[in-house]
């Protein structure tokens, strides 16, 4: 069965650091790949996704993801972080020929202003 | 409706009581997907629908757990004789595609505590 794992629980960092949260996943066939995030008092929403093609993929407000095949990894980027950035981030997978999507535990981004 | 829309937002239950939860997914949408979020974990999968047809129900985690659709449209998960363990948010989302490939979109979600 397929999983996802995000290495962080929690990340703290100050406006303007650098953020890279991990994810890997455990199917070794052909994925889609997901980023959601929920705002504070908001719904999950899609932040970027990964079909086929260029491996680096750009979503909205600045955030990027690159999918490595050899590593099964997914790792979500943005070189700058905001305080409106604060929120909890979702890696989720799911296999090509699969209709559901499996997400991870979770990451919580809390930015100091 | 301009977005998927979940009743009630809360829900207080005593061990013992059955609980309907509905979603109202947006208009036209074929797709539509129950998960449970317990407190600190992400998302787990319960039951996808296309259109009316149950198509996975892997996810949900006993026979108490019950989830229709009977016009394609609106979807109720039932719960009956609810126990401790099944206190958590449960997310309603659609799609107007098949499947998740497309953008997910979510409700608030139910959160359901069972005392």
């Amino acid at each position: 069965a397929q999983s996802v794992s995000q290495h962080n629980h929690h990340v703290i960092l100050s406006e303007a650091a650098s953020l890279e949260l991990g994810c890997n996943y455990s199917y070794g066939g052909t994925v889609n790949l997901f980023w959601y995030v929920q705002y504070p008092g908001q719904h999950l929403q899609l932040l970027l996704k990964y079909f086929s093609g260029d491996p680096l993929v750009k979503g909205i407000k600045g955030f990027e993801a690159e999918f490595i095949k050899s590593k099964f990894s997914f790792n979500l980027r943005k070189p700058s972080v905001q305080w409106s950035d604060t929120a909890e981030y979702f890696c989720a997978v799911n296999e090509e020929r699969d209709d559901k999507i499996i997400f991870g535990k979770g990451t919580r981004l809390h930015i100091l202003p | 409706g301009a977005g998927v829309s979940q009743s009630p937002r809360y829900k207080v239950a005593k061990r013992g009581q059955d609980v309907a939860l509905r979603c109202d997914p947006i208009s036209g949408h074929v797709s539509l997907f129950w998960y449970q979020q317990a407190l600190g974990q992400g998302p787990e999968f319960l039951t996808y629908f296309q259109n009316e047809a149950q198509l996975d129900k892997s996810g949900l985690p006993s026979d108490r757990f019950f989830a229709e659709r009977p016009e394609g449209s609106v979807s109720t998960l039932k719960i009956q004789r609810t126990q401790q363990e099944d206190s958590a948010v449960y997310l309603c989302a659609s799609s107007s595609n098949r499947g998740s490939n497309e953008k997910l979109f979510f409700g608030s979600g139910t959160q359901l505590s069972v005392l």
